[in-house]
C-alpha cells in the first residue's frame, strides 16, 4: 500500500527566496513519485516524475526534487521563489508505471509568494 | 486542439436533477478517471475506466454513475443532484509519462 504525507498545508516565501515543499511517503513497492501545480480555476499539471532512472529529478519552471529512499521523501525546491509560482502544489505516489488509478495523492500545500 | 477537455466549465442545478458533465481526450489514452476536489479532502477518486466499455468504483462513487462507449469520451452522471456533490470535478487521463488532468466543472447543486 502506498500513502503520502505532505507537511504542511501552508507555505510563505519571499519573492526570491528558497522554496522547500515537503513529501513523505510509504510504499510497500519501489515507488514512483510525483509533483503536480494546480493554479487558481485550472486542473492539475504535471511538474516532474521519478521514475527510479535518477535521484533527482528536475521539472518544468525551474523546480526540481530527490528522492532519498533513506528518508523515504521527495521534496520539491526552487532556488528562487517567484510571484507566478504561487499555487497548490501536489505530491502523489504510486506503486507502478502502468496506467493503473492507483495514484494517490498528498493533502496539498498552497504556496504563498510575498513580493 | 489535443489534450483533455471538460464541459460545462460551470454549472448550477438543482436538488433532485439529473446532471451530466463531459470528458473528451484526443490522445487515445487507454485510462481515464473522474475526481472530485473539495476543501479539507484533496483530491478524491470517483470513478476510473481502463479502456472502452469497462469502467470502476473509485472511493466516493455513490450518486455517480459513468459509461465509456468510445475510448475519448467519458462523461460523469449525476442522477439526482445532491448539495453534498457541490464541487469542482476533475477529469483525467493517464499514460507511463503521467496523468493529465482537465480544466475542471465547478458544479454547484441548490
Amino acid at each position: 500500500a502506498q500513502s503520502v504525507t505532505q507537511l504542511g498545508s501552508h507555505v510563505s516565501v519571499s519573492e526570491g527566496a528558497l522554496v522547500l515543499l515537503r513529501c513523505n511517503y510509504s510504499s510497500s513497492v519501489p515507488p514512483y513519485l510525483f509533483w503536480y501545480v494546480q493554479y487558481p480555476n485550472q486542473g492539475l499539471q504535471l511538474l516532474l516524475k521519478y521514475t527510479s532512472a535518477a535521484t533527482l529529478v528536475k521539472g518544468i519552471n525551474g523546480f526540481e526534487a530527490e528522492f532519498k529512499k533513506s528518508e523515504t521523501s521527495f521534496h520539491l525546491t526552487k532556488p528562487s521563489a517567484h510571484m507566478s509560482d504561487a499555487a497548490e502544489y501536489f505530491c502523489a505516489v504510486s506503486g507502478d508505471m502502468d496506467s493503473s488509478y492507483k495514484l494517490i495523492f498528498g493533502s496539498g500545500t498552497r504556496l504563498l509568494v510575498r513580493p | 486542439d489535443a489534450g483533455i477537455t471538460q464541459s460545462p466549465r460551470y454549472k448550477i442545478t438543482e436538488t433532485g436533477r439529473q446532471v451530466t458533465l463531459m470528458c473528451h481526450q484526443t490522445w487515445s489514452h487507454s485510462y481515464m478517471f473522474w475526481y472530485r476536489q473539495d476543501l479539507g479532502h484533496g483530491l478524491r477518486l470517483i470513478y476510473y475506466s481502463a479502456a472502452a466499455d469497462i469502467t470502476d468504483k473509485g472511493e466516493v462513487s455513490d450518486g455517480y454513475v459513468v459509461s465509456r462507449s468510445k475510448t475519448e469520451n467519458f462523461p460523469l452522471t449525476l442522477e439526482s443532484a445532491t448539495r453534498s456533490q457541490t464541487s469542482v470535478y476533475f477529469c483525467a487521463s493517464n499514460d507511463r509519462g503521467g496523468r493529465y488532468f482537465g480544466p475542471g466543472t465547478r458544479l454547484t447543486v441548490t
